[in-house]
């Protein structure tokens, strides 16, 4: 079973501040990552996606992977209220079809 | 701009009814996925298709059928309504090529009483 864990939160922080988010993951062979969004009652929104060791930066979204270690990060800096949400890491399975195993998410609140 | 446009939004069934879940997307996508997801967790993969014709089982199979006649429609059928299917039904698709990301539709709020 390939799994991907995620702290379920809810991570609190103040507005303005830097909000992290963590994911790790069992599948070695995987190869893409993917942050999404999802408000309560609503549908998961893409807002990252990464697949090289490293940093990537999209505005106030970076997004980190270290393959070796297995794990993969979510940086929102300057937290906003409208950031308040439940955050899914999910991992692209190998083999076809372009699967993806998601994570239970981490809920953030951002407080005024 | 559709993207992906599941329908219907929410739907009450009685337990041992059937009732189909649809499912159609505009951007000419290959891939198409069905998900569940229970409150508290994440999304479980039911089915998917890589093409018209082609299906294959996910991790959370049992109690469902899908079909796929052509690119833009990938209904879901539950053919025998137990409680244990009350959830939250997503419908998402992605292009063919490795790493490419998927996108939902809204989603089919489902309650089996």
């Amino acid at each position: 079973q390939k799994e991907v864990e995620q702290n379920s939160g809810p991570l609190s922080v103040p507005e303005g501040a830097i909000a992290s988010l963590n994911c790790t993951y069992s599948d070695r062979g995987s190869q893409s990552f993917f942050w999404y969004r999802q408000y309560s009652g609503k549908s998961p929104e893409l807002i990252m996606f990464i697949y090289s060791n490293g940093d990537k930066e999209d505005g106030r979204f970076t997004a980190q992977l270290n393959k070796a270690s297995q794990y993969v990060s979510l940086l929102i800096r300057d937290s906003q209220p409208s950031d308040s949400a439940t955050y899914l890491c999910a991992v692209g399975l190998t083999g076809g079809g372009n699967k993806l195993t998601f994570g239970t998410g981490t809920q953030l609140k951002v407080e005024l | 701009n559709a993207g992906v446009t599941q329908t219907p939004k929410f739907r009450i069934l009685k337990i041992g009814q059937s009732m189909t879940l649809q499912c159609a997307q505009d951007m000419n996508h290959n891939y198409m996925y069905w998900y569940r997801q229970d409150p508290g967790m994440g999304l479980k993969l039911i089915y998917y298709s890589v093409g018209a014709g082609i299906t294959d089982k996910g991790e959370v199979p049992n109690g469902y059928n899908v079909s796929r006649s052509t690119t833009e429609y990938f209904p879901l059928r539950l053919e025998l309504a137990a409680p244990s299917q009350t959830s939250v039904y997503f419908c998402a698709s992605s292009p063919q090529g490795s790493r490419q990301p998927q996108h939902f539709g809204d989603g089919t709020r489902l309650s089996i009483l």
